[in-house]
């Protein structure tokens, strides 16, 4: 079937650096995808929707300089926290629309950002 | 406004009993998809069921069954003979057609003890 992968799976960094994570579609093409963050034993929240070759589209309350999104390719996103803080902390989950067959989504393994 | 509710924060089984989840949704789209995840401790997200807003057929998946009622916007799930497998937080979620976008409900936490 079709697979979503994210990388890295797991990221600690220190406070201030950048954190880049990708979302891959590896056997469909994707003209959109979305971005979610999860905070610990809460809900997953969309942040963002990213079509590729457009800009992003942020939901409310989003920081659209925070969190970068390029979605260069049809199997390719990429999320990039800049100048991560402890409060960026969280699980992010990708998932990936595949053409042709309308509501059809897979999610990525998601990534765990710990920021110290 | 969308709105995908899950009442049931938190349930606690024995093995073997049967276990049902619920989701109550809100929306005016006429055509909507509504989904349940798994997610384990490790975080992924376990696709179950779609479920298209046309098709109010129940489905039984081995020992997992839906039950999708539109009169009462509910979409709930149930577990049969519940394992310690089954342990995982459940996620409702409400699609919307046109644009692709998840909201999910709040999760209900299963523990399913030995």
């Amino acid at each position: 079937g079709a697979v979503v992968s994210q990388h890295p799976s797991w990221v600690i960094c220190k406070s201030g650096t950048s954190v880049k994570i990708e979302c891959r579609s590896l056997d469909f093409q994707a003209t959109t995808m979305f971005w979610y963050r999860q905070f610990p034993k809460q809900s997953l929240m969309l942040m963002a929707t990213s079509n590729e070759g457009s800009k992003a589209t942020y939901e409310q309350g989003v920081e659209k300089d925070k969190f970068l999104i390029n979605h260069a390719s049809l199997t390719l996103s990429t999320l990039t926290v800049t100048s991560a803080h402890p409060e960026d902390s969280s699980f992010y989950i990708c998932s990936a629309r595949s053409q042709g067959i309308i509501g059809e989504l897979f999610f990525g393994e998601g990534s765990r950002l710990t920021v110290l | 406004a969308q709105k995908v509710t899950q009442a049931q924060t938190e349930i606690s089984v024995v093995e073997k009993e049967d276990v049902t989840l619920d989701c109550v949704y809100e929306t005016r789209d006429t055509t909507y998809y509504l989904f349940w995840y798994k997610q384990p401790p490790s975080g992924e997200l376990v696709f179950l069921i779609r479920r298209n807003s046309f098709d109010e057929q129940n489905e039984i998946s081995g020992r997992y069954s839906w039950n999708f009622q539109k009169s009462t916007s509910s979409f709930n799930f149930t577990i049969t003979a519940s394992q310690v497998v089954d342990s995982a937080v459940y996620f409702c979620a409400l699609g919307s057609s046109n644009t692709g976008k998840l909201i999910f409900g709040q999760g209900t936490t299963l523990q399913v003890k030995p």
